[in-house]
């Protein structure tokens, strides 16, 4: 069965410091792959996507996600962490053409000044 | 303008009744879904339809009924509410059926006493 594992609820980082969200996914076919940012009391928003192409995807807000196939991983990076990216991280893959999302269980953001 | 719009933000209501949230999207998009994103933060997907005809339909009780009257709006109806239908519950629609970008509203917060 599909899976979107991140391994990590909670990480606290300091303001500045870089950051490394962990995305593991089990998917038998060629995965469409996302990552989308939740702030408390909102919807959700696409940081960024990977259908095919360059495994190194960009997205909003400074954040970039590399896609390996070996590792099964779809890990969220940003070199340097503001303040405003406290929140709730979500990675999903899109099966059956894509237009089902399969999330997984989240990761809280905390940044400290 | 709101890309997505839910109604009501928040629902409380008692056991056994029944209740309707609305959703609306401007963009013009095919598919519309509804996810539920339970006390822990865990996001399914329950239904998704694609131009008012229904695609994907998740294991779901049959007390929630989707409506779509166009393919603007995708209403979510539920029967004889239970407690454990507590739970955000979010819209989102997509250009076509396939693994476009889902675009998600505010959420309904839902609450069953």
């Amino acid at each position: 069965a599909q899976s979107v594992t991140q391994p990590d609820i909670h990480i606290t980082v300091s303001e500045g410091a870089s950051l490394e969200l962990r995305c593991n996914y089990s998917y038998g076919a060629t995965p469409y792959l996302f990552w989308y940012v939740q702030s408390p009391g909102q919807g959700l928003q696409l940081l960024l996507k990977y259908f095919s192409g360059d495994t190194l995807v960009q997205g909003i807000k400074g954040f970039e996600a590399e896609f390996k196939r070996s590792q099964s991983s779809f890990n969220l990076r940003k070199p340097s962490v503001h303040w405003s990216d406290a929140a709730e991280y979500f990675c999903a893959v899109g099966i059956g053409g894509g237009n089902k999302l399969v999330f997984g269980a989240g990761t809280i953001l905390r940044v400290k000044s | 303008d709101t890309a997505v719009s839910q109604t009501p933000k928040y629902l409380v209501t008692q056991m056994g009744n029944d209740k309707s949230i609305k959703c609306e999207q401007n963009l013009g998009h095919d598919t519309m879904y509804w996810y539920k994103q339970d006390s822990k933060k865990f996001l399914k997907i329950m239904f998704s339809y694609n131009n008012k005809e229904l695609i994907i339909n998740e294991t779901v009780p049959n007390r929630f009924s989707p409506k779509s009257p166009d393919k603007a709006h995708l209403n979510l109806h539920i029967n004889s509410l239970e407690l454990g239908d507590s739970a955000v519950y979010f819209c989102a629609s997509s250009q076509a059926n396939g693994a476009d970008t889902q675009y998600f509203g505010p959420g309904t917060r839902l609450t069953v006493l």
